[in-house]
């Protein structure tokens, strides 16, 4: 069965730092998505970034990008230039591959919180 | 605003009661999802529509009762619930369910407190 680790229930970092969720998955898929969404206080979940496997390229959305190493099974997303409004948990998600019923897989969280 | 909508946002509820929760997506997609949504546990599936048809029943209890008159809309028909079922319930839309058409949007949820 797939399974998604957050290894990192809380994590707190300075404004204008970067900061780095962890995230590894289990599975034995060679094609598969992955995902960082996130959830800021009594609002809305959003998606942050989106991963294919078959592409080696690592993600990028302006300050947020992930650092994907397959063979690790690996997914982390960095946070540069941290603002106040990346308060928030941060989920990670994987999903499997085409011709499943969608069924993402989440990580317990991590609760990250940007101090001023 | 990611165009998928929830009401009521809070709801209280006795055991014996029947409510239900609504949701609505204004994004063209063709599956809705509903997530329980609970403290230090991980998002849990429920159920998954595609095209008006369910296709997952994560062994969810019957006291659960989804139901997708079209692809717009999705209900969670609630009766005789126990405290535990208290969380925050979610909604997802997406255009399918593989491939790049899978990317899943979330409403903002409904705070459910079973008394």
């Amino acid at each position: 069965a797939q399974t998604v680790t957050q290894s990192q229930p809380e994590m707190s970092v300075q404004e204008a730092e970067t900061v780095t969720l962890s995230c590894t998955y289990d599975t034995s898929e060679n094609n598969y998505y992955l995902f960082w969404y996130k959830q800021p206080p009594s609002r809305q979940m959003i998606l942050v970034i989106r991963q294919e496997a078959y592409k080696q390229q690592n993600a990028t959305e302006n300050r947020f990008s992930v650092n994907f190493q397959k063979a690790a099974k690996s997914f982390s997303l960095k946070i540069s230039d941290s603002q106040l409004g990346d308060t928030a948990m941060y989920f990670c998600a994987f999903k499997p591959p085409g011709g499943s019923q969608g069924n993402l897989i989440f990580g317990k969280g991590t609760k990250l919180s940007v101090k001023p | 605003e990611t165009g998928v909508t929830q009401t009521p946002r809070h709801l209280v509820m006795g055991m014996t009661n029947k409510k239900s929760l609504k949701c609505e997506q204004h994004l063209g997609h063709n599956a809705m999802y509903w997530y329980k949504q609970s403290a230090k546990k991980p998002l849990e599936l429920m159920f998954v529509y595609n095209f008006k048809e369910q296709t997952e029943n994560n062994s969810v209890p019957s006291r659960f009762s989804p139901e997708c008159p079209n692809s717009s809309h999705l209900f969670l028909h609630l009766h005789t619930l126990q405290p535990e079922d208290s969380a925050l319930y979610l909604c997802a839309s997406s255009q399918g369910t593989s491939g790049s058409t899978d990317t899943q949007y979330f409403g903002p949820g409904t705070r459910l407190t079973v008394l």
